[in-house]
């Protein structure tokens, strides 16, 4: 059954640094989304894509995140200059869209740790 | 303001006993409602949804329900096995959008 799949699992910063968290989405889903989980907190919605461009963003997601679609394949979510609350598990996710109703379907994450 | 709510935070119990996960939510105008599983250090599985229109929907030994007027879904697990061991979220969209809200979850753990 095709996947979303994230990379790397597990990322180790030095606070201040930029990280990239990388998504390779469902090939024929069209609706990407980046959500989190602070350890021992609930999973949050960070930003929507769709067609190009975002198209929700949640109060987290400040100018201090972005993402992009570089190719036709891979979904990136870019932290320019971390902070330690950034510390958690980033998880990608995508739907096939069409309706409302198309389920999500997550990656395992990338655990980000900043120090 | 769409809340989630799951009880119990947090379930213990022997292996072949049927279940119930309870999943609660503040506004009533929804779409649907996602059950996931998490297992540790992972991503989270798609396990149910349930659309706004339907009042269940089965999968092996998995029932979901839903009663939208009264803001709650409970998921059914049949004959648990150790494997069921995880955390469960339920999580709904806000109107119009792809913006999941998720519970807090609760943690199984099925003891052999």
């Amino acid at each position: 059954e095709p996947e979303v799949t994230q990379t790397p699992s597990h990322q180790v910063t030095q606070m201040g640094q930029e990280v990239i968290l990388r998504c390779v989405p469902i090939s024929n889903h069209l609706y990407f989304y980046w959500y989190r989980q602070i350890l021992g907190q609930k999973v949050e919605f960070l930003v929507s894509f769709y067609n190009n461009e975002i198209s929700e963003k949640s109060e987290i997601f400040d100018d201090q995140f972005s993402v992009e679609r570089p190719d036709g394949s891979n979904f990136t979510l870019k932290i320019r200059s971390t902070k330690l609350e950034d510390s958690a598990m980033y998880f990608c996710a995508s739907t096939h869209g069409g309706s409302y109703n198309s389920p999500l379907h997550f990656g395992n994450g990338t655990r980000l740790t900043v120090t | 303001k769409q809340e989630v709510t799951q009880i119990p935070a947090a379930l213990s119990v022997p292996e072949g006993e049927n279940l119930v996960l309870n999943c609660s939510f503040t506004d009533s105008a929804i779409y649907n409602l996602q059950w996931f599983r998490q297992d540790p250090g992972k991503g989270l599985t798609s396990l149910l949804l349930i659309q706004s229109s339907q009042r269940e929907q089965t999968s092996g030994r998995l029932n979901a329900s839903l009663d939208k007027s009264s803001g709650r879904s409970t998921l059914y697990i049949a004959a648990s096995q150790p494997g069921d061991s995880a955390t469960y979220l339920c999580a709904v969209p806000l109107p119009g959008t792809y913006k999941y809200i998720f519970g807090t979850g609760t943690r199984l753990k099925v003891l052999a």
